[in-house]
This record gives structure tokens, C-alpha cells and sequence, in this order.
């Protein structure tokens, strides 16, 4: 099993649709969750981040972890073609100085115009 | 906020040559940089954690002998293939470790996308 699971879609949504991308981790270890966006043909960049469960809002974005079902929620309210990229979650593994990221496989979002 | 510059973007070489790629932190120092191979439609997989002036340590599976990984400073490691083959072509993508982030602070660079002909 996979650390970290994610279903790799594409995704395909109309502007203005609200997206929720999904993820589940398999080591309930986990504190620290992130998602990532990726552009076509870039390096990924922190969209958001949250520590144990909760949820976590930034604008249009709102972040949730669900530690009891070990499932990482990234809803996009408002979708804008400029949202239209892979987003990438992820944890770490590990303490300290050795903390290595471990990612999903990514979901490729389309946000039609 | 903390940038992480990669160089060369886009490189091809012929078969049995080596290719050197650049990672540097441009306003942080780093003492530690990740080495991540993603192929299409794939995650990033973590090849190598840099250590600056130290060895680097492998993930299972990669081969040190062609990934070779160099941390001389705290803002440059650089990752060279060698003696490439086409099955080497991927996106190689470098990450830095910003300590001011916290848990967070992993800034990553553009990616070098290598094509082995």
C-alpha cells in the first residue's frame, strides 16, 4: 500500500465550480499535510498547509484533514482557469533534519472557461 | 519569500554522456536539498537527500554511481548524470529545506526536463 494515495483524475470543471481534490494516507503517524500545485513543466509550490486535523482556510482555498479516516481534503471555491494545474498532497516523514516529503501521485485540474 | 533557482531548464544529450544539474538557494542557506525524479502522469519520487559537506543519502533503488550528488556550499548542490541512457530522460526536480518554514519550508525549483538521444 501506498503512503499516500491520490486519484490522478483529470479533473474537468466549468469557472466558477467549487473542486474538492482527495487524498488518504496509509501511517497515522502523520502530523504535517500539505498540498502542492504544480504548473505544467515547473517545480511544485505550497499552496497550503495544516498540522493534525482541521481545517484551514486562505481566499478560495480551504484545506481539511480527517485523522480518524486519514483523509486530506483541498476545496477550491470560485474555480479560475488559472487554477487549471496538478495538485500534489503531502506529509512528511520522519523528524528533524531527516523529514522527507512524501507525495501523492497528483490530480490534473482542468477549469474550463 | 525563499527561491530555489535550477539550471538548465531543458537539456538533451547523446547516450553515454554525462549532464550536470544545478540547484541553488538564492536568498537562504540550505543544508539540506532533495533530488526528486517525476515522470508523466507520476508523483515525484525522491531520489537522494543532499547534505551539505557530507555524503548524500540514497533512496532504495537509485543508483549512486549515476546520480552523482554534490552539497559543496550551503546554497548550491547539483546533481550530474552519468553516462546517461534514454530510460534516464525525465523532469529532475530539486527541492531546498528553508529553516526560517519550519516543517514547511521546502521551496522547489523549476525542474530540468533531460532528454537522453
Amino acid at each position: 500500500q501506498k503512503e499516500v494515495e491520490q486519484d490522478p483524475g483529470p479533473l474537468s470543471v466549468p469557472e466558477g465550480a467549487i473542486v474538492s481534490l482527495n487524498c488518504t494516507y496509509s501511517n497515522s503517524a502523520f502530523q504535517y499535510f500539505m498540498w502542492y500545485r504544480q504548473y505544467s513543466r515547473k517545480g511544485p509550490e505550497l499552496l497550503m498547509y495544516t498540522y493534525s486535523s482541521g481545517n484551514k482556510e486562505d481566499g478560495r482555498f480551504t484545506a481539511q484533514v480527517d485523522k480518524s479516516s486519514k483523509y486530506i481534503s483541498l476545496f477550491i471555491r470560485d474555480s479560475q482557469p488559472s487554477d487549471s494545474a496538478t495538485y500534489l498532497c503531502a506529509t512528511l516523514l520522519g523528524g528533524g533534519a531527516t523529514n522527507k516529503l512524501i507525495f501523492g501521485t497528483g490530480t490534473l485540474l482542468a477549469v474550463q472557461p | 519569500g525563499a527561491v530555489v533557482s535550477q539550471h538548465p531548464s531543458r537539456v538533451i544529450c547523446k547516450s553515454g554522456t554525462s549532464v550536470k544539474i544545478e540547484c541553488r538557494s538564492l536568498d537562504f542557506q540550505a543544508t539540506t536539498m532533495f533530488w526528486y525524479r517525476q515522470f508523466p502522469k507520476k508523483s515525484l519520487m525522491l531520489m537522494a537527500t543532499s547534505n551539505e559537506g557530507s555524503k548524500a543519502t540514497y533512496e532504495q533503488g537509485v543508483e549512486k554511481d549515476k546520480f552523482l550528488i554534490n552539497h559543496a556550499s550551503l546554497t548550491l548542490s547539483t546533481l550530474t548524470v552519468t553516462s546517461a541512457h534514454p530510460e534516464d530522460s525525465s523532469f529532475y526536480i530539486c527541492s531546498a529545506r528553508d529553516q526560517g518554514g519550519g516543517n514547511y519550508g521546502y521551496t522547489f525549483g523549476s525542474g530540468t526536463r533531460l532528454t537522453v538521444v
